[in-house]
C-alpha cells in the first residue's frame, strides 16, 4: 500500500527564513500532489497542486518542487512570518487523496 | 457560498451511544468525503461519494460506522453504538471533478466517553 512521510512532525525557524518541509511517498506514481495548510481547530486548506511533468510551482512566498524519481515534494515558505505558523499537509492524488500527517510549523518572531 | 458546512461542530456521548455527523456540500460539488483525523494516525479517509453513491468504503472501520448521501445536499456519517477509541475530529470535504481540489468543513469533535 502507499505510503507518505512528512518530515519531522515538527519545525521551528526563525521568522525571515525560509522554510522547507518534506513529503516522501513509496508505491505509488501519483499525477500530481498537492499541499494543504491547517490551523488548529480548522479542516485543511488548499495551498498549492502540482503536476508530475512540472518540476516547479510558485504562488506568492511559496514554492512546491516535485521529483518523481526520488519520490519527493519540498515545500518552501520564504521571508516566513509568524503567520505561516501551522501544519502543512501532503497529498497524493489518486481515486481519492491519500495525506500525510503533517509537519507543525513554528515561526518565531 | 458558506463553504461546507458540518454539524455539530462538538459532541459529547457516552460508550454505545448512536451518533449522527452531518455534512451539507458546497452546491454542485460532485464528489464527497468523510475524513477522521487523530493525532496518531493522521487524517484517514473513511469513505467518499460520487454523484451521491458510495465509491469506495474500504476506509471505514467497521460496520458499527455507516454513511449516507441520500441527495446531492445532504450526507450523514453514523456511528452505532458509538466507543472510546471512536474520539476525534470528523471531517466532511467536498471537490467538484476528477481533479480539481478538496474544500474541507471546519469539522466535528467528537468525544466518546
Amino acid at each position: 500500500s502507499q505510503k507518505i512521510e512528512q518530515n519531522s512532525e515538527a519545525l521551528n525557524i526563525q521568522e525571515g527564513k525560509t522554510a522547507t518541509l518534506t513529503c516522501n511517498y513509496t508505491n505509488y506514481s501519483p499525477a500530481y500532489l498537492q499541499w494543504y495548510r491547517q490551523d488548529p481547530g480548522r479542516g485543511p486548506v488548499f495551498l498549492l497542486l502540482i503536476r508530475e511533468n512540472e518540476k516547479e510551482k510558485r504562488k506568492e512566498r511559496l514554492k512546491v518542487t516535485f521529483d518523481t524519481t526520488l519520490k519527493q515534494s519540498l515545500f518552501h515558505i520564504t521571508a516566513s512570518q509568524p503567520a505561516d505558523s501551522a501544519t502543512y499537509l501532503c497529498a497524493l492524488d489518486g481515486n481519492q487523496f491519500y495525506f500525510g500527517t503533517g509537519t507543525s510549523l513554528t515561526v518565531i518572531p | 457560498d458558506a463553504g461546507v458546512i458540518q454539524s455539530p461542530r462538538h459532541e459529547v456521548t457516552e460508550m454505545g451511544q448512536e451518533v449522527t455527523l452531518r455534512c451539507k456540500p458546497i452546491s454542485g460539488h460532485d464528489y464527497l468525503f468523510w475524513y477522521r483525523q487523530t493525532m496518531m494516525r493522521g487524517l484517514e479517509l473513511l469513505i467518499y461519494f460520487n454523484n451521491n453513491v458510495p465509491i469506495d468504503d474500504s476506509g471505514m472501520p467497521e460496520d458499527r460506522f455507516s454513511a449516507k448521501m441520500p441527495n446531492a445536499s445532504f450526507s450523514t456519517l453514523k456511528i452505532q453504538p458509538s466507543e472510546p477509541r471512536d474520539s476525534a475530529v470528523y471531517f466532511c470535504a467536498t471537490r467538484a471533478g476528477r481533479t480539481d481540489t478538496q474544500y474541507f468543513g471546519p469539522g466535528t469533535r467528537l468525544t466518546v466517553l
